[in-house]
């Protein structure tokens, strides 16, 4: 079981390229998310989905677009990079129906910087 | 105003203290709370969780929910330099399951 992966773990980009941000999860979980994570800000909501084909989103989905074609999958793209964007993303997965918590299970992280 | 608020610290306690992390949060319509810890360049984990009021007691460590004051502790007992990390609290409410709200997290350090 890997759990909840991440692709790449570290990325260096210029300011207006874009790129994706590759999340996939073998436990079946209905829920997927990405966050961001800031000094002195926590983790802040990106998009959300529920399940394939449904995509919502977060706290701060401003220059971010999500899609679940898969259950297993789901990529971040950033369309246009601005050194804003600088952080340190995680992906989270979750089972919906039949979990007590709502625990959320985190991949390890993809640290990005954009000069 | 952010919906959960946390002192970032850092804090620093030499090993064996207590230590004493807290939340507090606006929306009253939370009834589920975590704490995750994430140690350094690593993602986050549950470490506690508690559903609506009460204590919850592991090993070294207590989550406490006080949903009248809107404030949420996590102790942590005979602290090791190993607990060193961050601590993050998080809750959600009964029907966002998954869409958990965090803190700023609290980073804390325990020397030997």
């Amino acid at each position: 079981n890997a759990g909840v992966t991440q692709t790449p773990k570290f990325q260096v980009l210029k300011t207006g390229q874009s790129m994706t941000l590759q999340c996939a999860q073998d436990m079946n979980h209905e829920y997927m998310s990405w966050y961001r994570q800031d000094p002195g800000m926590g983790l802040r909501l990106i998009h959300y989905s529920v399940g394939a084909g449904i995509t919502d989103q977060g706290e701060v989905p401003n220059g971010y677009n999500v899609s679940r074609s898969t259950t297993e999958d789901f990529p971040l793209r950033l369309l246009s990079a601005a050194p804003s964007q600088t952080s340190v993303y995680f992906c989270a997965s979750t089972l919906l129906r039949g979990s007590n918590t709502g625990e959320l299970f985190f991949g390890e992280g993809s640290r990005l910087t954009v000069l | 105003q952010k919906e959960v608020e946390q002192d970032p610290g850092p804090l620093s306690v030499p090993e064996g203290a207590i230590v004493s992390l807290n939340c507090t949060y606006s929306n009253s319509a939370f009834q589920y709370f975590m704490w995750y810890r994430q140690y350094s360049r690593k993602g986050p984990e549950l470490l506690m969780y508690t559903y609506s009021s009460g204590n919850k007691e592991d090993g070294r460590f207590t989550a406490q929910v006080d949903k009248s004051s809107k404030y949420i502790s996590l102790f942590i007992r005979d602290s090791q330099p190993s607990d060193s990390a961050t601590y993050l609290c998080a809750m959600r409410s009964r029907s966002n399951t998954g869409k958990l709200i965090f803190g700023q997290g609290t980073t804390l350090q325990v020397k030997p």
